[in-house]
């Protein structure tokens, strides 16, 4: 199993772009989640899924869309993106029982907006 | 929002040194984990706590999950240089919604060979 992936791993954008960032697991997971981690900050969850077409928002989901068409993937959408979304997010899985909540992380993406 | 308040900051000691971090929450949790992360990469998970009072090791690492439910505590024995990194906790929260795991800021470890 390759666990969870995530493209692109680093990507410089300017204001005003957008972009996708890819977040795919092999675990059969239901549950998927997406970070953002800026120093000092620790990991804050911005969006996060349930199950396939099932998504809710998290601490800070402003800026940022999703949506999960099937189990695997799990794509995170910057529409327009903004200097304060520079930061290095992080997309995880996990079974999302009701006794197990041991998220499993990608190796992250390094977004740079300028 | 729920937070998590976590201590140390940062942390420098020499290679053999025993190490205590802990995490304390305002709020009840329901479960605690600790993870790792190390430099350009995802955190990794440590050790998974879901019962109040639990303690449990993962080689030289030893976690509990504190009696009144709002705190957590890991412990590292005989620290080696490959024990740096940041050491986060997570919990998940009673209400909220127990799918929104909330971390902590991360303790940040330096062992000196």
């Amino acid at each position: 199993n390759a666990g969870v992936t995530q493209t692109p791993k680093f990507q410089v954008l300017k204001t005003g772009q957008s972009m996708t960032l890819q977040c795919a697991q092999d675990m059969n997971h239901e549950y998927m989640s997406w970070y953002r981690q800026d120093p000092g900050m620790g990991l804050r969850l911005i969006h996060y899924s349930v199950g396939a077409g099932i998504t809710d928002q998290g601490e800070v989901p402003n800026g940022y869309n999703v949506s999960r068409s099937t189990t695997e993937d799990f794509p995170l959408r910057l529409l327009s993106a903004a200097p304060s979304q520079t930061s290095v997010y992080f997309c995880a899985s996990s079974k999302g029982t009701a006794i197990s909540y041991e998220q499993y992380f990608g190796p992250g993406t390094r977004l740079t907006v300028t | 929002g729920q937070q998590l308040n976590q201590s140390p900051q940062s942390m420098f000691i020499q290679e053999g040194e025993d190490v205590s971090m802990n995490c304390t929450s305002s709020s009840i949790f329901n479960t605690w984990l600790w993870y790792k992360q190390e430099p350009g990469e995802g955190p990794v998970l440590l050790i998974a706590l879901y019962k109040a009072g639990e303690l449990t090791s993962n080689g030289r690492l030893t976690a509990q999950f504190g009696i009144t439910r709002k705190d957590s505590f890991l412990n590292i024995s005989a620290s080696i240089p490959s024990d740096v990194g940041i050491y986060f906790c997570a919990g998940s929260p009673t209400q909220g919604g127990s799918e929104k795991l909330v971390f902590g800021k991360g303790t940040k470890l330096t062992v000196n060979p």
